[in-house]
């Protein structure tokens, strides 16, 4: 109940197509989800977040769309560029105090120049 | 402002070494974390403080222990090193715990190989 699953593991794109991952959980107590890039050799950061209140939230080319009966988020990536490749973590943690990020198992985006 | 930094950034040990390794960060936050990155299982929570003097076990926290002396440092150690131990080892920090306000602003990583 605890897992936070995430599909696909790698995926190619060409430059200017549209990149997209997905998330579903089943632990209703999360209420918040994060996004987090990792390029290679660095440690992961902050990309885009959502909270359950809303069903899509969009910062530049970055998307995040939220199904909340689903349980189901995804992020889209338009007009991807090959500055995008990197590894993509999606993340969900419950809004009350003293709780512990959950991690998917991340997803390797390359896109081809 | 450094933010957080790890040292050392990679390593090689034998079956049964110790080591420690250190996480320090700059922006005064309360919260430090040690996580381990391995091939499809994303990031696991080993161990956390809440606080200088306070940790807490993530969830995979067996053969590892910790220590936070001083508010800025996190130190993660391996008693007796296991080829199992083999991956790469993040430090975060957050100014909070609270969901859609925790940040976690993570370190570069140590890759750590244990033969």
């Amino acid at each position: 109940q605890q897992q936070v699953k995430q599909s696909p593991q790698s995926l190619i794109v060409q430059k200017g197509g549209i990149s997209i991952i997905n998330c579903a959980y089943e632990n209703t107590a999360f209420d918040y989800f994060p996004w987090y890039q990792q390029f290679p050799g660095k440690g992961p950061a902050l990309l885009i977040a959502i909270r359950p209140d809303v069903s899509e939230k969009k910062e530049g080319r970055f998307t995040i769309s939220f199904n909340k009966s689903a349980k189901q988020f995804s992020l889209h990536i338009m007009d991807s560029q090959p500055g995008d490749s990197a590894t993509y973590f999606c993340a969900a943690i419950p809004q009350a105090y003293g709780q512990n990020f959950v991690f998917g198992p991340g997803t390797r985006l390359s896109v081809l120049p | 402002n450094a933010g957080v930094t790890q040292t050392p950034k990679f390593r090689v040990l034998k079956t049964g070494q110790s080591m420690t390794l250190l996480c320090a960060q700059d922006m005064n936050h309360e919260y430090m974390y040690w996580y381990r990155q391995d091939p499809g299982m994303g990031l696991r929570l080993i161990h956390y403080s809440v606080g200088e003097g306070t940790t807490a076990k993530g969830e995979v926290p067996d053969g590892y222990n910790v220590s936070r002396l001083k508010k800025q440092n996190f130190l993660l150690g391996l008693e007796s090193a296991a080829p199992s131990q083999t991956s790469v080892y993040f430090c975060a920090s957050s100014r909070t715990t609270r969901g859609e306000y925790n940040e976690q602003f993570f370190g570069p990583g140590t890759r750590l190989t244990v033969l």
